[in-house]
């Protein structure tokens, strides 16, 4: 059964970092690409960031490009968000996602909550 | 960047009902087109991928069609467990963007 959970989420002051953990099972996690989509509150999804399989190339959405990094450890099965220069904008539930071989997003994790606050 | 357009932003529909949501991308994308549906309070639930598979498990109520530019969600007979919000994500190219949802009532 693929898994997928969240860690890491939590108060930060605007400005602050914080780092998302994705703790993936059930599958061979290095040979799919990985997602990060979140959703502010009471708003529609909004992607943030995928990282591929094979060459670790990564994309970012406008609004998190230049603050965000993601990463991942194939060996530990584990996919990362590094947040930086957190803005009030940047709140709301992030998603940990595994992308089907060459398609579309196939499973989701359950998500962790991430506040934006001083 | 490409945007994903959808309507509309909220219908209300009754259970036994046919219920077809659009989804209009600014380009085109082929048929890297996937539908999601997200209860309220849970993760979203991936329901077709390009354009018109459905995903494992999803059941044949659920169809995807279009290609290019316009898509479609049709929902042939609305149960009580399919109210939700639906998004339609393009994959083509990056960024990978999200149309606005649909949120799907009881009327």
């Amino acid at each position: 059964e693929v898994q997928l959970v969240e860690s890491g989420g939590g108060l930060v002051q605007p400005g602050g970092s914080l780092r998302l953990s994705c703790a993936a099972s059930g599958f061979t996690f290095s040979r799919h690409a990985m997602h990060w989509v979140r959703q502010a509150p009471g708003k529609g999804l909004e992607y943030v960031s995928v990282i591929s399989s094979s060459d670790g190339s990564t994309y970012y959405g406008n609004s998190v490009k230049g603050r965000f990094t993601i990463s991942r450890d194939n060996f530990k099965n584990m996919l990362y968000l590094q947040m930086g220069s957190l803005r009030a904008d940047d709140m709301g539930v992030y998603y940990c996602a595994r992308e089907a071989l060459g398609s579309a997003i196939d499973y989701w994790g359950q998500g962790t909550l991430v506040t934006v606050s001083s | 960047d490409i945007q994903m357009t959808q309507s509309p932003s909220s219908l209300s529909a009754s259970v036994g009902d046919r219920v077809t949501i659009t989804c209009r991308a600014s380009q085109d994308i082929n048929n890297y087109l996937a539908w999601y549906q997200q209860k309220q309070g849970k993760a979203p639930k991936s329901l077709i991928y390009a354009a018109s598979s459905l995903q494992s498990g999803v059941p044949s109520k659920f169809s995807g069609s279009g290609s290019g530019t316009d898509f479609t969600l049709t929902i042939s007979s609305l149960q009580p467990e399919d109210f939700a919000t639906y998004y339609c994500q393009q994959y083509s190219s990056h960024p990978l963007t999200f149309g606005g949802g649909t949120k799907v009532e009881i009327k």
